[in-house]
């Protein structure tokens, strides 16, 4: 199975700061990886795919970037509703997608 | 709009069964791939079962193999999850995904069922 590793585990930002949170996988991915982001209590929402590709409706602050067994999510300048955990996850196995452990994102 | 309906949730003793529905509206529902991901308290995501638009295949996680059943009802577009012989470790908000085409991630989520396994 692919392993998905995660850094950092968290990062305490302020409002209008840049973030960067590193996913790392045991194998080539190619672009095979999508980043989510999970508010308290809620389902996570699809961020990116095809490490780069932003989906329809998300902020252009987001950015994804990298291929093959790296790969960075920026947060150009954090916003008040950026405060989340953010999971990447590897497409490059289906039906076996596994996820990072997450990185929390919360207030320095 | 996409929308995935979660429901079926509750309190159940380890061994016991449970069924979850996932009612589904806004897209074609049997053209897609439909799945489900849980997450233990405070834990991460862990991806539990898919299946084909046509339910001619199905696929589980290791940890649920055996003992979970996923299937669908494309007339009534909603998705199941017969799960039996629970244990303490499959206490987790269940989640309905939607994979798009090519399904190689989830687009759409529902808000999610907790199920809560007493030992």
């Amino acid at each position: 199975d692919i392993q998905m590793t995660q850094s950092p585990s968290s990062v305490s930002a302020s409002v209008g700061d840049r973030v960067t949170i590193t996913c790392r996988a045991s194998e080539d991915l190619g672009n095979r990886l999508a980043w989510y982001q999970q508010k308290s209590g809620e389902a996570p929402k699809l961020l990116i795919h095809t490490a780069s590709t932003l989906q329809r409706g998300v902020p252009s602050r987001f950015s994804g970037s990298g291929s093959g067994t790296d790969f960075t999510l920026t947060i150009s300048s954090l916003q008040p509703e950026d405060f989340a955990i953010y999971y990447c996850q590897q497409a490059n196995s289906f039906p076996l997608l596994t996820f990072g452990p997450g990185t929390k994102v919360d207030v320095k | 709009d996409v929308q995935l309906a979660d429901s079926g949730g509750g309190l159940v003793q380890s061994g016991g069964s449970l069924r979850l529905s996932c009612t589904a509206s806004g897209f074609t529902f049997s053209n897609y791939v439909m799945g489900w991901v849980r997450q233990a308290p405070g834990k991460g995501l862990e991806w539990v079962s898919a299946i084909s638009g046509s339910s001619d295949n199905t696929y589980y996680a290791d940890s649920v193999e055996g003992r979970f059943t996923i299937s669908r009802d494309n007339s009534k577009t909603t998705l199941y999850l017969q799960m039996s012989s629970l244990r303490a470790e499959d206490t987790a908000v269940y989640y309905c995904t939607k994979y798009p085409l090519v399904r190689r991630y989830f687009d759409y989520w529902g808000q999610g069922t907790l199920v809560t396994v007493s030992s």
